[in-house]
């Protein structure tokens, strides 16, 4: 499968300031990629998919201006948190899409966001 | 809207022994089925996959799968655990290229 890495792996950062997250697919040309976000002890939630070249879809209820999402190669995405609030405290994970007809994903190892 | 539904949010299990993990599905013509584990603080890693053909998955680690059409179910069994296992574990479907996750299940392998 895809190899995914993301950077960095921990942040903790004061609140009211912003945060970039990197997701790198090392060895696939991913047009699709994809971030969750995931609360202590549960499940992912799709925040929203990134294509490369075009505007992110983002999921009902995640404000698009609080997380900014460029997808501007083949093998990088973007996650940034704008203003940062505790709240935002999370794991966030992100994905690439095989392309295969299987609707397979592989995943990066996520980042631990913690704001102050 | 395409659902998946763990059963067990927590399964303790002594080292050596069976588990099974269970997971439904809501019902649909098609749908491809997946298992991931996940370990502390680490992203997830693919188990395995149904996708068509054989009911019976063989994934990483010597975990297997079971896709059930007529129970919706695609529980995931391992004959014997090792400490290592101790994890979250998430049976996913897609739904339209996306991934929906069930709640997740916590297995933890003790000695």
């Amino acid at each position: 499968g895809a190899v995914v890495s993301q950077h960095p792996s921990r942040v903790i950062c004061k609140s009211g300031t912003s945060v970039k997250i990197e997701c790198r697919s090392l060895d696939f040309q991913a047009t699709t990629m994809f971030w969750y976000r995931q609360f202590p002890k549960k499940s992912l939630m799709l925040m929203a998919t990134s294509n490369e070249g075009s505007k992110a879809t983002y999921e009902q209820g995640v404000e698009k201006d609080k997380f900014l999402i460029n997808h501007a190669s083949l093998t990088l995405s973007t996650l940034t948190v704008t203003s940062a609030h505790p709240e935002d405290s999370s794991f966030y994970i992100c994905s690439v899409d095989s392309l295969s007809s299987t609707d397979t994903q592989y995943f990066g190892p996520g980042t631990r966001l913690t704001v102050l | 809207a395409q659902s998946v539904t763990q059963l067990d949010s927590q399964v303790p299990v002594f080292e050596e022994a069976p588990v099974e993990l269970r997971c439904n599905y809501s019902s649909s013509v098609s749908v491809y089925l997946f298992w991931y584990v996940q370990y502390p603080n680490q992203g997830l890693q693919l188990l395995l996959k149904y996708l068509s053909g054989s009911t019976l998955v063989k994934g990483i680690n010597g975990f297997e799968a079971e896709f059930n059409k007529s129970q919706t179910s695609f529980h995931l069994r391992k004959p014997s655990v090792h400490i290592s296992d101790t994890a979250e574990y998430f049976c996913a479907r897609s739904n339209d290229y996306k991934l929906s996750f069930g709640a997740g299940t916590t297995v933890t392998v003790r000695a």
